[in-house]
């Protein structure tokens, strides 16, 4: 069955730095998505990507955060100062439509230091 | 605007036991509803979905009907395994359909 695949899985990083967290969505799945979840906390929204651009963010999403598909397969999302409070569980999705649920990756665990 | 709102857990069963994980949307629109279930250590995996009113969702034994006029979609199964423990969170999409929204997620743990 096909999968999103996230790298890295964790990710040390120090208060400051930048992070550039991957995911591979599913090759026909035209819509994006990235998701975090704090430890023991709710799954959140960040943003929805599609044909290109973003089509829907959250307020959490604000200057800080910033996502991209370079090549046709690959989706980023880039945190360019990360603060403590960054520290979370990062998902990416991918889905093939509107109406269809999303296939999520395994995460990306990210602790800012 | 769009919320979801889940019965709080943990809820722990005895296996063989029924299980019902309360789940109401807000009635903006006719979102299509979902379930996903996290296993420890894991991401979020689709259970089931239903995209209209009276809609059936069904999957490994578990069901949920998308109920407009309770604007619910309460999860059931009737016989739990211990495999079955694990977090499970409903969602519903926005009128959009490009952002899904989570309850808080309910921890399910079942005995043997």
């Amino acid at each position: 069955e096909p999968e999103v695949t996230q790298t890295p899985s964790h990710q040390v990083t120090q208060m400051g730095q930048e992070v550039i967290l991957r995911c591979v969505p599913i090759s026909n799945h035209l819509y994006f998505y990235w998701y975090r979840q704090i430890l023991g906390q709710k799954v959140e929204f960040l943003v929805s990507f599609y044909n290109n651009e973003i089509s829907e963010k959250s307020e959490i999403f604000d200057d800080q955060f910033s996502v991209e598909r370079p090549d046709g397969s690959n989706f980023t999302l880039k945190i360019r100062s990360t603060k403590l409070e960054d520290s979370a569980m990062y998902f990416c999705a991918s889905s093939r439509g509107t109406v269809y649920g999303y296939t999520f990756g395994s995460g990306t665990r990210l602790t800012v230091v | 605007g769009n919320s979801v709102t889940q019965m709080e857990g943990p809820v722990t069963l005895s296996e063989e036991a029924f299980l019902t994980i309360n789940c109401t949307y807000t009635a903006t629109g006719y979102p299509s509803l979902f379930w996903y279930v996290q296993y420890p250590g894991e991401g979020l995996q689709l259970l089931l979905k239903a995209t209209k009113a009276d809609d059936k969702g069904s999957n490994k034994g578990f069901e949920a009907t998308y109920r407009k006029e309770t604007t619910s979609f309460h999860l059931e199964k009737g016989s739990v395994q211990v495999s079955d423990s694990a977090v499970y969170f409903c969602a519903r999409h926005n009128n959009a359909g490009n952002m899904l929204t989570f309850g808080g997620g309910t921890r399910l743990m079942v005995k043997p």
